[in-house]
């Protein structure tokens, strides 16, 4: 089934620890996101990438970095990981940029203690 | 910041009523879209307007496209045990270099107690 997978499902990490949130996609699509999920705030955009070899800043980028070497992958990664990065955090991907039309992954539950 | 406000937090509801929930924005919007969120899961779109003024339905659901193209509105009919989620609106907001970026409202929590 085409879609988007993500990686660890859930992953309970130490502070000032690395750690790298991995999303592949099978559907061709350009443009690809990175939201992080918390109570009360709804999906805020963090990185994006509307082409291969491309990336943007979104609303909350401090403390992540992204990259996009092809098309299908664009990891998440957290340098040195804070306890205010407990989150879900949701991979999507759409046919281009600004065609606004997300197929999300599955999320990843991350715990920073 | 998010330029979206949602409408409301969060609804208690009975099965079979109706539920209404709206979006506004700060600036014109050339897209609206409605998603929802099932517990454990990643938001699945619902319905997307591109007209103002436009109506559209999916199923029980209905969303409209305001004509000041500022706010949507979604309504779900009879509603259903398994309507319960997170509902999301989203729109396109500029970003640097003339690219647009999704943007969410924070979401209306639904739960419908049979």
């Amino acid at each position: 089934i085409a879609g988007i997978t993500q990686a660890p499902t859930s992953q309970i990490l130490a502070a000032g620890r690395r750690m790298t949130l991995r999303c592949t996609q099978d559907m061709r699509h350009n443009a690809m996101y990175w939201y992080r999920q918390d109570l009360g705030l709804g999906l805020r955009l963090i990185h994006y990438s509307n082409t291969a070899g491309t990336t943007g800043k979104g609303e909350v980028p401090d403390g992540y970095s992204v990259s996009r070497a092809n098309t299908d992958d664009f990891p998440l990664t957290l340098a040195s990981a804070v306890p205010s990065q407990t989150s879900v955090y949701f991979c999507a991907s759409s046919p281009g940029p600004g065609a606004n039309v997300l197929t999300f992954g599955a999320g990843s539950r991350l715990t920073v203690l | 910041g998010q330029q979206l406000n949602q409408s409301p937090q969060s609804m208690f509801i009975q099965e079979g009523e109706d539920v209404s929930m709206n979006c506004t924005s700060s600036s014109i919007f050339n897209t609206w879209l409605w998603y929802k969120q099932d517990p454990g899961e990643g938001p699945v779109l619902l319905i997307a307007l591109y007209k103002a003024g436009e109506l559209t339905s999916n199923g029980r659901l209905t969303a409209q496209f305001g004509i000041t193209r500022k706010d949507s509105f979604l309504n779900i009919s009879a509603s259903i045990p398994s309507d319960v989620g997170i509902y999301f609106c989203a729109g396109p907001t500029a970003a640097s270099g003339g690219s647009y970026i999704p943007t969410f409202g924070r979401g209306t929590s639904l739960i419908v107690h049979p």
